[in-house]
């Protein structure tokens, strides 16, 4: 079982805001990062760190923490937004990664 | 640019082995450790562990450990995922990942590669 809980799915109207959330105890000392995954592509990184987002990747997405929980947000979703979102980090050890469970986004 | 190619499909009976292969290019491959990643159909991400590119140390998950073997051919900036007597849960999308700054779970990922176990 996964040490990072994520919610199974989240919807959202075009346009609008939603966040999508992940809880772990190791998140409290470790930043999480925030993957992306379409239909039969492999994940794409979409935010890391505090709130950092690699090159490509728009400026609606962005991170936060509070806790033991981690989030991502996109602000004004657009219909090429939806697909699986998997957080990731260290484990309570520090010593191993884990993901989370996923959280499959409908864009409406 | 940073690019990680892997092998492609394989079909395979139980009890067999496979071998992956992930080839780096856009920067040294000693640099950044390795990631592999497992991806069951209809299922999440799992960590499968790494293996550091500059020492050749791998160090596996939990539930990994026996019958999988990570492993290197720095000449060629290649890493390799061996699974020996698969069985047919080993069926899976298995991706290769390269464990960036401060991003774990890899900044740079493989394309996968489809591993798939039937008699």
């Amino acid at each position: 079982s996964s040490e990072l809980t994520q919610d199974p799915a989240v919807s959202v109207a075009l346009g609008q805001t939603v966040r999508i959330t992940c809880q772990g105890d190791s998140l409290r000392s470790f930043y999480a990062s925030w993957y992306q995954q379409k239909p039969g592509q492999a994940p794409v990184l979409v935010i890391y760190g505090k709130s950092n987002r690699p090159s490509g990747i728009p400026d609606r997405f962005s991170g936060s923490r509070s806790g033991n929980t981690t989030s991502l947000t996109i602000t004004g979703a657009q219909a090429e937004d939806e697909g699986d979102y998997y957080c990731n980090s260290r484990d309570s050890s520090g010593d191993d990664v884990v993901f989370g469970g996923g959280t499959k986004l409908t864009v409406l | 640019q940073v690019q990680l190619v892997q092998s492609g499909s394989e079909l395979k009976k139980p009890g067999a082995s496979v071998k992956v292969s992930c080839k780096a290019s856009g920067y040294t491959f000693t640099t950044y450790t390795m990631n592999w990643v497992r991806q069951a159909p209809g299922q999440g991400l799992e960590w499968m562990g790494w293996i550091n590119t500059n020492t050749g140390n791998p160090t596996y998950a939990q539930g990994f450990t026996g019958r999988f073997v990570f492993s290197l051919d720095t000449s060629v900036s290649t890493a390799y995922l061996q699974i020996d007597s698969l069985k047919a849960e080993d069926t899976a999308v298995y991706y290769c990942a390269r464990v960036g700054t401060a991003v774990a779970g890899g900044d740079y990922w493989g394309q996968g590669t489809l591993v798939t176990v039937s008699s």
